[in-house]
């Protein structure tokens, strides 16, 4: 079975500001790795994913995350931050393609850009 | 956007109940779930389906059942509501080349008196 854990619940940080939301992992197997954004009132979306390769992976919206195979780890960081990343981001992973496809979440960090 | 819906959106009702979600696909996705988000938890996992007519539980499934008789409805049914059971409740979708990743209706806000 897999875990995730999120340290951080909520992030606030100034507008042009870097920030890193951190997700830790727990597996016994290799695993796929995601982040996901949820804007008030609406779905998640995907922002990345880090399936194989490269351990930088770069999503939508200037974030990007690196994959630590040794400290179990998938970081989430945006150089400059906006008014508009205001949102709760949620780390999940799930085992590779074996036919089981469900995910599982971490608890959620909530992003506060404030001006 | 993948092409899923959730009814109904948002539903007040009393403890002891019944209430059915439904989660509509027109992607023609072989693999459907139901989550529920709640403060604190992230989303956790209640049923999920790898075909028609074959479900299975998640990690919090008590109190809930499912039903997949066609390949683009999902229904999650609470036979009973409690007032845990207050939460929003969102559909996922995933096919054979998405590589993991899940596709989300807009969620179900429900609120159990």
């Amino acid at each position: 079975a897999q875990s995730v854990t999120q340290l951080d619940s909520q992030v606030p940080v100034f507008e042009e500001a870097p920030v890193e939301l951190r997700c830790n992992y727990s597996s016994s197997v290799s695993v796929y790795l995601f982040w996901y954004v949820q804007y008030p009132n609406q779905g998640l979306q995907l922002l990345l994913k880090y399936l194989s390769g490269s351990t930088l992976v770069k999503g939508i919206n200037g974030f990007e995350a690196e994959f630590n195979k040794s400290q179990t780890s998938f970081h989430l960081r945006k150089p400059s931050v906006h008014i508009s990343d205001t949102a709760e981001y949620f780390c999940a992973v799930s085992p590779p393609d074996t036919g089981r496809r469900a995910l599982t979440f971490g608890s959620g960090t909530r992003l506060q850009v404030q001006p | 956007d993948a092409g899923i819906t959730q009814s109904p959106r948002h539903k007040v009702t009393e403890t002891g109940t019944p209430v059915t979600l439904r989660c509509h696909q027109t992607e023609n996705h072989r693999y459907m779930y139901w989550y529920r988000q709640d403060p604190g938890h992230g989303l956790r996992l209640i049923h999920y389906s790898y075909g028609v007519k074959d479900t299975d539980k998640g990690e919090v499934s008590d109190g809930y059942s499912v039903s997949r008789s066609k390949t683009e409805d999902f229904l999650l049914t609470l036979e009973s509501a409690t007032s845990s059971q207050t939460s929003v409740y969102f559909c996922a979708i995933s096919g054979p080349d998405s590589a993991g990743e899940l596709f989300f209706g807009e969620g179900s806000r429900l609120t159990v008196l």
